[in-house]
Order: C-alpha cells, then sequence, then structure tokens
C-alpha cells in the first residue's frame, strides 16, 4: 500500500541555520500539507499546495518558512534562519482531492533545534 | 475562530468497558469532522469521518450540529484500542484539518 515518506527522521540543527524536510508525496495525490506538533501540545496546520501553489497558510507559517515541489516526487518545508521554538515534530500529508477528506500522514521528521 | 476540543487528555478503562471520546467544535458553517488515531510508534492514520456513517474497529460516531458535538464511541473497548486519538475539523471549501489535543486512551486487563 503506498505510504507517504519523510526524510530525516530526526535532524538535529543549531539555532539561526536552515533546514530542508523532505516528504514523498503518494503518487497520484494532488494536495500537499504540512503540519507540526510541539512536544505535548496539538497538531497545527502550518500550510497546503496544490497545482504548484500554497492553497492556504496559517499564521503560524511566516516567511522563515518556504515549501516549494523542486520535482515530480518531493515536496519540502524550507526553514529559513531556525529558532528555538521551531524544535517540533514536522508531519508531512497528501490527499487525491478536497473531496476524497481524507489526509495521508507521513512518520514525521523530529526536527530538534539547538 | 475555528476550534476542536477534546476534554480528555486522558481516558482509562478496562476491557470491555464502553468508551466516549468526547469532542466538541466551534465552527460557523458545514464543517467535516474526522477521528484520527496514532497507535504507538505509528503514524496518525484516519479512523473515521462522519459523512461516511460507517463504523470501524468497533467505534461509531455521530455529528451533532445541535451540540456541535463529534463523539466517539465503542461498546466494549479492547486493549488494542489503546492510542492517542485526535478529533479533527475541516472547514467548508477549506484544505487545512484544525486538530484537538488529543485524547490517550488506555485499556487495560
Amino acid at each position: 500500500e503506498p505510504e507517504v515518506t519523510q526524510t530525516p527522521s530526526h535532524q538535529v540543527t543549531q539555532m539561526g541555520q536552515e533546514v530542508i524536510l523532505r516528504c514523498v508525496p503518494i503518487s497520484n495525490h494532488l494536495y500537499f500539507y504540512w503540519y507540526r506538533q510541539i512536544l505535548g501540545q496539538k497538531v497545527e496546520f502550518l500550510v497546503s499546495f496544490y497545482n504548484n501553489e500554497i492553497s492556504e497558510k496559517s499564521e503560524i507559517f511566516d516567511d522563515q518558512f518556504s515549501v516549494e515541489r523542486p520535482d515530480g516526487s518531493n515536496f519540502t518545508l524550507k526553514i529559513r534562519s531556525t529558532k528555538l521554538e521551531d524544535s517540533a515534530m514536522y508531519f508531512c500529508a497528501s490527499n487525491a482531492g478536497l473531496a476524497v477528506g481524507e489526509q495521508f500522514f507521513g512518520p514525521g521528521t523530529r526536527l530538534t533545534v539547538l | 475562530a475555528q476550534r476542536v476540543t477534546q476534554p480528555e487528555k486522558l481516558l482509562s478503562v478496562f476491557k470491555g468497558a464502553p468508551v466516549e471520546l468526547k469532542c466538541n467544535y466551534s465552527y460557523s458553517g458545514s464543517p467535516e469532522l474526522f477521528w484520527y488515531v496514532q497507535y504507538s510508534r505509528q503514524r496518525l492514520q484516519l479512523l473515521l469521518r462522519h459523512i461516511s456513517r460507517e463504523s470501524i474497529k468497533g467505534f461509531t460516531a455521530d455529528l451533532n450540529k445541535g451540540e456541535t458535538s463529534f463523539h466517539l464511541k465503542k461498546p466494549f473497548a479492547q486493549e488494542e484500542d489503546s492510542a492517542m486519538y485526535y478529533c479533527a475539523l475541516k472547514k467548508q471549501a477549506g484544505t487545512a484539518l484544525i486538530f484537538g489535543k488529543g485524547t490517550t486512551l488506555s485499556v487495560s486487563s
């Protein structure tokens, strides 16, 4: 059964450094998402992406964040200059279309900012 | 603003007991409601959605628009039901899922 994959599973970085989190959505899916979960808190929506552009973003998704689909398979989240408060689990998700409803989640990347 | 509230952080029951995980939401439009589950060391996965009106692994959930609730129920809990359960809302014409804080269900024998 196809699954969303994410790399790396754990990323440790120094404050101020740039990080790129990578995701491979399910191949025939059209909508891609990033969520994050700070330890002990709820899963929070960051951004959705469709047809090579952002379709919706939350107030968390400020100028420090960007997303890209550099090729036909990868979907990336870049944090330009990481802060301590960016430490969280980042989940990628995809779905085939809005009418389908269900979003399929990846296993997550744990980002630790020191 | 849209919000999903799961009032219980932890729910502990014995095997065979009934389970009800509470979820309330605030949204002025017609939402789509979901329950996602995360078993230990596994990814978030969909358990059920209100528009399918189906029972999955013995769980059901009914959308009550008057009470703005979408409680998850199972008549007889099993140990393998132990997991973190998240209620989520999708706005009309939106893409984002808005999650509650989650409830850990612990079923012991």
